[in-house]
């Protein structure tokens, strides 16, 4: 199974804040990586697919990078809406993996 | 819009059994494919189980294989988790989502449901 790892499990930041969120796949996953937002008590809202794309309907705010074993979430001019729960996905190969999550905080 | 509502979610004893449903409308059901997935609570998520459009190819999640069973019906626009031997550790939030299709190429999920909660306890 391919492993995700994210870092940091968890980021304070303040409102206006540029933050970077990184995951790691323990082998080359080519561009099949996906990052979804998930606030206290609700589904996950999916943001970014192939590593860079943007899900209809998601502001431009949100950014993602990178390809083979090395991704990246930048989510820049952070807002009081975008404090919640990040986790990376790697749909490569199965069984489909979810990074353990990162906590994004208000400071 | 597309929109996926589970059901069936409730408390079982270890050892039980249980089926999840997703009724999905908003797209064409028969042309996308169809997951579960899964959080513990206060933990992170877990996927647990994928369907094709067409029901031909099934995978599971090592730690739900031999005793959950996706399986679909199109003309009812319904995915289901059939779920077995249910212990502890099954106790989550269980979630179906949407694979993502935007062309003749499919991602990760695009759409969630709101999610179902299970609970495996005696």
């Amino acid at each position: 199974d391919i492993q995700m790892t994210q870092s940091p499990s968890s980021l304070s930041a303040s409102v206006g804040d540029r933050v970077t969120i990184t995951c790691r796949a323990s082998q080359g996953i080519s561009n099949s990586l996906a990052w979804f937002q998930q606030k206290p008590g609700k589904a996950p809202k999916s943001l970014i697919y192939a590593a860079s794309s943007l899900q209809s309907g998601v502001p431009s705010k949100f950014s993602g990078s990178g390809s083979g074993t090395d991704f990246t979430l930048t989510i820049s001019s952070l807002q009081p809406e975008d404090f919640a729960t990040y986790y990376c996905q790697q749909y490569y190969s199965y069984p489909i993996t979810f990074g353990q999550g990162t906590r994004l905080e208000i400071k | 819009q597309v929109q996926l509502v589970e059901s069936g979610g409730g408390v079982v004893q270890p050892g039980g059994s249980l089926r999840l449903s997703c009724t999905a409308s908003g797209f064409i059901f028969s042309n996308f494919g169809m997951n579960w997935v899964r959080q513990a609570p206060g933990k992170g998520l877990e996927w647990v189980a994928f369907i094709r459009n067409d029901g031909s190819n099934k995978y599971y999640a090592d730690s739900v294989r031999g005793r959950f069973t996706i399986s679909r019906d199109n003309s009812q626009n319904t995915v289901y988790l059939q779920m077995n031997s249910l212990r502890t550790e099954d106790t989550a939030v269980y979630f179906c989502a949407k694979r993502h299709c935007p062309n003749t190429t499919c991602y990760s999920v695009d759409s969630w449901g709101q999610g179902t909660l299970l609970t495996v306890s005696s």
